[in-house]
């Protein structure tokens, strides 16, 4: 039962474009997305977040969009720089003390 | 910026023998996480702690897994009998308690089961 579905397991893309990343969810009733990135041999960092009364959240370089009629959302950033190269993964909490589910992660690769 | 700590960064351990996972939260934190990663897999949720007591604990948490903060200020993670499906990175999170700040991740603890 995957209740956050990232399909792209990599994405590759040139240094200085847009690098979209996608995300789908199940349940109607999540009301806080978020996005951990992570290198290797690191834990995940929180890098942004968005609440289900949004459709936009713009940190920096980084945007979230929030299509909740389609239970989708998406990360883009631009313009994309080497050392975003890095797996990206989405996450809803339970509520309260409930734990992350995290998507499977999209692996993005910036090419210079 | 405040980190969340965890001790040893790399643990190689007996089949059946005992572990212990520490982590040191961040000093005003409320809620204290377990996630663990199977290589090539995603992260799994295992327990989340409040209060000096377990809050969740998904299917993974079964009864050879404890936790307990047992100074106040470590967060320990005990696998009693270790299996070789036990080999994973584990991650300590720590939250503030505020339900839309995010968990804050320690860079992990590979367990190698032998």
């Amino acid at each position: 039962d995957q209740q956050v579905k990232q399909n792209s397991p990599s994405l590759s893309v040139q240094e200085g474009r847009i690098s979209i990343l996608n995300c789908d969810y199940t349940n109607s009733m999540f009301d806080y997305f978020l996005w951990y990135k992570k290198y290797p041999a690191e834990g995940p960092t929180f890098l942004i977040s968005i609440s289900s009364i949004k459709d936009k959240n713009e940190d920096g370089r980084f945007t979230v969009f929030l299509n909740k009629s389609a239970k989708h959302l998406s990360l883009h950033i631009v313009p994309s720089q080497p050392g975003d190269s890095a797996v990206y993964f989405c996450a809803v909490p339970g509520g309260g003390a409930d734990g992350l589910t995290f998507g499977k992660g999209t692996h993005l690769i910036i090419q210079p | 910026e405040p980190e969340v700590t965890q001790t040893p960064s790399h643990q190689v351990t007996q089949m059946g023998q005992e572990v212990i996972l520490r982590c040191v939260p961040i000093s005003n934190h409320l809620y204290f996480y377990w996630y663990r990663q199977i290589l090539g897999q995603k992260v799994e949720f295992l327990v989340s702690f409040y209060n000096n007591e377990i809050s969740e604990k998904s299917e993974i948490f079964d009864d050879q897994f404890s936790v307990e903060r047992p100074d106040g200020s470590n967060f320990t993670l005990k696998i009693r009998s270790t299996k070789l499906e036990d080999s994973a990175m584990y991650f300590c999170a720590t939250q503030d308690g505020n339900s839309n700040q995010p968990q804050h991740f320690g860079d992990g603890t590979r367990l190698s089961i032998l």
